[in-house]
């Protein structure tokens, strides 16, 4: 595709229950990054994802919050029993190489925790 | 920890005037700063950005301006249009290799 594709575009999920959101990069890019949007508020960073290496971690909020990227390209972030703070707009994003650069995002997966 | 302050939160302008928000970041290895701009329902998009070697770069009715000794960086934006009503965020690229964002500013372009 042209750009950077998430599914799904909106998820409810009761809390308690596991969710998981996928994003699809643009191909050939290297550096992906997740990020969390709170209603009405800024961009949170959560992992970063370059090429092979070990990905950065730092951001994720708790050890209920995973992510994965397989095979340099799809990834998905693993979100378990979830709470009702959990509900934000997640975004990915992806890069050509790392730093200097654009970061090109998706549309973002709406996540509410009933 | 690195963080990038941004205000004001809220603007809102008369179309045709000018609009300007600032920026002030800490990591002092941060080398490229984006802006984006989102709308409703959608992901941020690029509109400009600017590179450490350089203090000012400008396109069309948009310009960001770049000061590395006092870590300030502002986006200026001229003849606003009620198109330009959106929530801009500025970021900085870190020395550790992430995107940092403020916290946003909401833009109202009153026609």
């Amino acid at each position: 595709g042209a750009g950077v594709s998430q599914s799904p575009s909106n998820k409810v999920t009761e809390k308690g229950k596991d969710v998981e959101l996928r994003c699809d990069p643009i191909s050939g890019h290297t550096a992906l990054y997740w990020y969390r949007q709170s209603l009405g508020q800024g961009l949170e960073f959560l992992i970063y994802f370059q090429g092979n290496s070990a990905p950065d971690k730092s951001g994720l909020p708790s050890d209920r919050f995973s992510a994965e990227r397989t095979g340099g390209s799809v990834s998905t972030l693993t979100i378990q029993r979830t709470q009702q703070e959990d509900s934000a707009v997640y975004l990915c994003a992806s890069s050509p190489r790392q730093g200097w650069t654009e970061a090109f995002f998706g549309q973002g997966t709406r996540l509410t925790v009933v | 920890g690195e963080n990038v302050e941004q205000h004001p939160s809220t603007l809102s302008v008369q179309e045709g005037d000018s609009a300007v928000i600032k920026c002030t970041y800490s990591d002092s290895a941060s080398n490229y700063f984006p802006w984006y701009k989102q709308e409703l329902g959608k992901g941020p998009q690029l509109i400009i950005d600017i590179r450490s070697n350089v203090g000012e770069k400008k396109d069309q009715r948009i310009a960001v301006t770049l000061n590395k000794t006092a870590k300030h960086f502002s986006l200026h934006i001229t003849e606003t249009q009620p198109e330009d009503s959106a929530v801009y965020f500025c970021a900085s690229f870190s020395g550790t290799y992430k995107y940092i964002f403020g916290t946003g500013t909401r833009l109202k372009v009153l026609a």
